[in-house]
């Protein structure tokens, strides 16, 4: 049972352009949500993150959504740099222990 | 400052074996996690230490996992009895504390374990 999707394996973004990477959750009782960006060979590393309070959270090019009653959070990177691309996870915890990570998006940004 | 390290890098060993993989978190953090990471998914949560003390180890698929955190710092995955399917990366983490709010986590580089 999958608690955390991420439909979209993979995306496409022109350099400059928006990116919007979408996640999907099952589990009403998650209170945090992050994002997490991972290179070839590191280990993820903490992006941005909202709390279930809020419905926006933004961190210079990087802005995360939160709609609750669709149970749908979205990642916005503006502008879009070749250096953004990796892979993309997005994650979620009930009470701040067990985070549940969903299968990732590949973003590629071409220059 | 150090971040999380995470030894060995790669380990390959043959089914059946037994294969234990350390992880040196952050000085000073007192949570500590271990992930499993197969191709193409993201890390699946297998345990969280709060000190020295397991606090949820659910995510350990069989008893033939175990953890251990005996000095509420380096923690050591152990896996009996290896089989093929545990091929994966094995993730670490550690962060500040772990309570009601979340705390960012920190991750090593990760111990690409082979079994063969």
């Amino acid at each position: 049972d999958q608690q955390v999707k991420q439909n979209s394996p993979s995306l496409s973004v022109q350099e400059g352009r928006i990116s919007i990477l979408n996640c999907d959750y099952t589990n009403s009782m998650f209170d945090y949500f992050l994002w997490y960006k991972k290179y070839p060979a590191e280990g993820p590393t903490f992006l941005i993150s909202i709390s279930s309070i809020k419905d926006k959270n933004e961190d210079g090019r990087f802005t995360v959504f939160l709609n609750k009653s669709a149970k749908h959070l979205s990642l916005h990177i503006v502008p879009s740099q070749p250096g953004d691309s990796a892979v993309y996870f997005c994650a979620a915890s009930a009470g701040g222990f067990k985070t549940i990570f969903g299968a990732g998006t590949r973003l590629f940004v071409k220059a | 400052g150090a971040g999380v390290s995470q030894t060995p890098s790669n380990k390959v060993t043959e089914k059946g074996k037994y294969v234990e993989l350390r992880c040196d978190p952050i000085s000073g953090h007192t949570a500590l996690y271990w992930y499993r990471q197969s191709l193409g998914q993201g890390p699946e949560f297998l345990i969280y230490f709060q000190g020295t003390g397991a606090a949820d180890d659910s995510g350990l698929p069989n008893d033939r996992f175990f953890a251990v955190r005996p000095e509420g710092s380096v923690s050591t995955l152990k896996i009996q009895r290896t089989e093929r399917g545990d091929s994966a990366v094995y993730l670490c983490a550690s962060s500040l504390l772990a309570g009601r709010s979340y705390n960012e986590q920190f991750f090593g580089p990760g111990t690409r374990l082979t079994v063969l």
